[in-house]
């Protein structure tokens, strides 16, 4: 098993460029997460998902739009990139409460 | 929102000394908490975790303290080696989602 996957690794934005940021999961496992992490703080959450087709807002959603419509894959939109969204980003899946972790994306917004 | 706050930022430690990480959490309706280790330029991995029904859980040299009275939770590392040097985070959890810490930073001094 791969676990779960991000792509791309890091990326440069300009503000108010889009992107898609990747997570791929080969656990079937039912839930998976999005979380920004700024330096030296705690993960915050995103988006969470409980299944195929179906997504909740997490703590800081705002700028940020998700999609689950297969259980492998739960891409995260950035619709108009803001210097605020500079970040690492940690895609997560868990069947009950363990979550795994992917390597993370890096992303700056310039 | 939650509050899930560590007492220290950063821990040295001899090697083969014992450590322990403290983390004081908000909700009082969490009923399950999770120590991670994040190395650098790596996701968080899942170390130990805890019920609320339970004081104390023991693994493989960790072992995970749980104080609902005071809302405390600490995480103790039998033996530190070298490759425990890392961030720890602990994460509460009180319905769906996951609140984390922002994390006690743990070098071990060879």
């Amino acid at each position: 098993n791969a676990g779960v996957t991000q792509t791309p690794k890091f990326r440069i934005l300009k503000i108010g460029q889009s992107m898609t940021l990747q997570c791929t999961q080969d656990m079937n496992h039912n839930y998976m997460y999005w979380y920004r992490q700024d330096p030296g703080m705690g993960l915050k959450l995103i988006y969470y998902s409980v299944g195929a087709g179906i997504t909740d807002k997490g703590e800081v959603p705002n700028g940020y739009n998700v999609s689950r419509s297969t259980t492998e894959d739960f891409p995260l939109r950035l619709e108009l990139a803001a210097p605020s969204q500079t970040s690492v980003y940690f895609c997560a899946s868990s069947q009950r409460e363990t979550q795994y972790f992917g390597p993370g994306t890096r992303l700056l917004v310039l | 929102g939650e509050s899930v706050g560590l007492h220290l930022p950063t821990l040295s430690v001899q090697e083969g000394d014992n450590s322990i990480i403290n983390c004081a959490y908000s909700n009082s309706a969490s009923d399950y908490f999770i120590w991670y280790k994040q190395e650098s330029g790596k996701g968080p991995q899942f170390i130990i975790d805890i019920r609320s029904n339970m004081d104390k859980r023991q693994g493989q040299r960790v072992t995970v303290l749980l104080n609902k009275t005071v809302k405390h939770l600490s995480l103790q590392i039998a033996a530190t080696q070298p490759g425990d040097s890392a961030v720890y985070f602990c994460a509460e959890n009180p319905g769906n989602q996951f609140y984390f810490g922002t994390g006690t930073s743990l070098t071990v001094i060879p």
